[in-house]
């Protein structure tokens, strides 16, 4: 079955450590996305990427990192860097001819205390 | 700067009943919208979108929409609400190559 995979569903940490959350997709999609969703305020972008090796930041960057190594793949890094992590992180992707048609993951939900 | 205004951050109806989740929009120019629909603790899943070959649009489980240029709205809407339809529902906006996202409205469904 096609899809995006996110692991883990929860994830707890503690402040000033480093998380990695994973994001993979068989769609074959060149774009992929990374948002960040807290109750009441919809979802907010935080780095997209058209293609293998290129990025960019979103409307929430700060705090966060990205690779994109294979178009399969776009890991997202919470550094201790952002100051309120907690949050359900969710990732998609969409295939160039139809960027706005985004397929979603299940979504991580990160707990840091 | 585009954006997407959901009146109502919960909806509440009971089973059987007309479903109106209400988005607008702001745009200067033909916009791309979309209803996504999220349930509890998942991702989200494309509703039904306007790409401007139609004014009413169908989408999957009996939801439809409206585009109205003159209001810029693109109101949701389902005849009879079931309890499956109980979930979280965003409005968007196709601009620049991102999607900008209303916040969200919560259905409720009473049985």
């Amino acid at each position: 079955d096609g899809g995006i995979t996110q692991s883990p569903k929860y994830l707890f940490r503690k402040e000033g450590q480093n998380v990695t959350l994973s994001c993979e997709q068989n769609l074959n999609h060149d774009a992929m996305y990374w948002y960040r969703q807290d109750p009441g305020q919809g979802l907010r972008l935080i780095y997209y990427s058209q293609i293998v090796n290129d990025f960019q930041k979103g409307d929430i960057a700060e705090g966060y990192s990205v690779s994109r190594e294979k178009k399969e793949s776009f890991p997202l890094t919470v550094t201790s860097a952002q100051k309120n992590p907690t949050a359900f992180y969710l990732c998609a992707s969409s295939p160039q001819s139809s960027v706005y048609e985004q397929y979603f993951g299940p979504g991580t939900r990160l707990t840091v205390t | 700067a585009q954006s997407v205004t959901q009146l109502g951050s919960h909806v509440s109806v009971s089973e059987g009943a007309l479903v109106l989740l209400r988005c607008n929009y702001s745009s200067s120019v033909p916009p791309y919208l979309f209803w996504y629909v999220q349930y509890p603790n998942q991702g989200l899943q494309l509703l039904l979108k306007y790409t401007s070959a139609a004014t009413l649009v169908k989408g999957i489980n009996g939801f439809e929409a409206e585009f109205k240029k003159s209001e810029t709205s693109f109101h949701l809407t389902k005849p009879s609400a079931h309890m499956s339809d109980a979930a979280e529902y965003f409005c968007a906006v196709g601009s620049n190559y991102q999607l900008i996202w209303g916040a969200g409205t919560k259905l409720i469904i009473k049985p």
